[in-house]
């Protein structure tokens, strides 16, 4: 079946340690997200990417790096830079082109969390 | 200010019951999209609108686009619709409610 994964499910990161995401989809979608969702809020925008290699920051992209050097794959770094990064991270990706509107299909999420 | 505005923030119903999610919007949009979050995070999506009226079993999702105004509604509920829906708008970019929390209760 095809899908989004996102692993791991749980994640802890010590004081001023990088950790990576990994989101893999194998929908042959052109664009991948990564949310981010804290409690009482909306999902936020961190980077999106519309085709390889290239990709654009969202709302809130300061302290988190991407790369899309392959279609199916789109990891998210949670750099030292960032000060609060206890959250709950979604990973998205959509079709583009042809039918104007195309729904994002959702990974499970991973959550982190601050040792 | 949000882009969208969900209410209720959250909600119980006793089993059966007929429930209904509000949401509005501030932007000009191409589709609106109700997506369903179960208690172990992930999303699906229920629901892609630009105009009138769908329906998937006990769901039903309407949009009144001059108005802004999208509703989900959820008729004879039960326990395993319990989970976040969440309105999201797809404009310039994506922008997404805070959900509404509903537990139905046996």
């Amino acid at each position: 079946d095809g899908g989004i994964t996102q692993s791991p499910k749980y994640l802890f990161r010590k004081e001023g340690q990088n950790v990576t995401l990994s989101c893999e989809q194998n929908l042959n979608h052109d664009a991948m997200y990564w949310y981010r969702q804290d409690p009482g809020q909306g999902l936020r925008l961190i980077y999106y990417s519309q085709i390889v290699n290239d990709f654009q920051k969202g709302d809130i992209a300061e302290g988190y790096s991407v790369s899309r050097e392959k279609k199916e794959s789109f990891p998210l770094t949670v750099t030292s830079a960032q000060k609060n990064p206890t959250a709950f991270y979604l990973c998205a990706s959509r079709l583009l082109g042809g039918q104007s509107n195309q729904p994002q299909h959702f990974g499970d999420g991973t959550r982190l969390s601050i040792l | 200010k949000n882009e969208v505005e969900q209410s209720p923030q959250n909600l119980t119903a006793q089993e059966g019951e007929f429930i209904t999610i509000n949401c509005s919007y501030s932007v000009g949009i191409s589709a609106l999209h109700w997506l369903q979050q179960h208690p172990g995070g992930g999303i699906v999506s229920l629901f892609m609108l630009s105009s009138g009226k769908k329906k998937h079993g006990r769901l039903i999702a309407t949009i009144n686009i001059q108005e802004k105004h999208s509703s989900l509604h959820i008729t004879a509920s039960h326990p395993r619709d319990s989970a976040v829906y969440i309105c999201a708008v797809h404009s310039n970019q994506f922008y997404f409610g805070t959900g509404t929390s509903l537990t139905v209760i046996p």
